[in-house]
């Protein structure tokens, strides 16, 4: 399999529970991105890795949201003390470093989370 | 002001007729844009891209870009059923990231 994966595909939690997301890259992309949309929305920036430094990260990323991307391959996405407003898709995507986005990026099936 | 503006409500077409969706953006040095579809519950799919001013084809999707004006549209012929979903513009800006708007969604009636 040669796309972006994301694990799980679904997670339902209970308000105030932590959750974590998995996003394995394309292997020779060194650029990973993680964005988030909700409903009737587009998706909106998160954050996005070069290797393993964390090189940007959007003020929607709230002190309970945490990303890794431990030795530059796959990245997690942790949300702690999830809200219901934490509700929907979470997607990652990669490039490499010397395309960038110039090419647009390929996303990975995407993480939906329910908060209830 | 957001840096990509969608703002057509849902939009109807009948089978066989020409959809027409526009997009504008804020960052002048922009370079790159694109064109997503989306169907309910899946991921973005990238369809399009264009990256210098006027028209590009591709089987019967066109994206025409003017940058002058800062917009960006996408036009689907011979409209199918197949192509009701969402569409999302998408623009690179001077932080080498995607920016999208958010969408406008396509109905092709049988």
């Amino acid at each position: 399999d040669t796309g972006v994966s994301q694990n799980p595909r679904h997670k339902i939690t209970k308000r105030g529970q932590n959750v974590t997301f998995r996003c394995d890259p394309i292997s020779e992309h060194n650029r990973l991105y993680w964005y988030r949309q909700t409903l009737g929305q587009g998706p909106e920036f998160l954050t996005y890795f070069q290797n393993e430094a964390q090189l940007e990260k959007s003020r929607l990323l709230s002190d309970r949201f945490s990303a890794e991307r431990p030795k530059g391959s796959f990245s997690t996405l942790e949300i702690q003390r999830t809200e219901q407003g934490d509700s929907a898709m979470y997607l990652c995507a990669s490039s490499s470093e010397d395309i960038g986005a110039d090419y647009g990026y390929t996303f990975g099936s995407g993480t939906r989370l329910t908060v209830v | 002001q957001k840096e990509v503006e969608q703002n057509s409500g849902p939009l109807s077409v009948p089978e066989g007729a020409i959809a027409s969706l526009n997009c504008t953006y804020s960052d002048r040095g922009s370079q790159s844009f694109f064109w997503y579809r989306q169907y309910s519950g899946k991921s973005p799919e990238l369809i399009m891209s264009i990256y210098s001013n006027g028209d590009k084809e591709d089987g019967r999707f066109t994206a025409q870009l003017n940058k002058a004006s800062q917009y960006v549209s996408l036009l689907i012929r011979d409209s199918q059923p197949s192509d009701s979903a969402t569409y999302l513009c998408a623009v690179t800006g001077g932080n080498n990231r995607l920016a999208f708007g958010k969408g406008n969604q396509v109905v092709v009636i049988p």
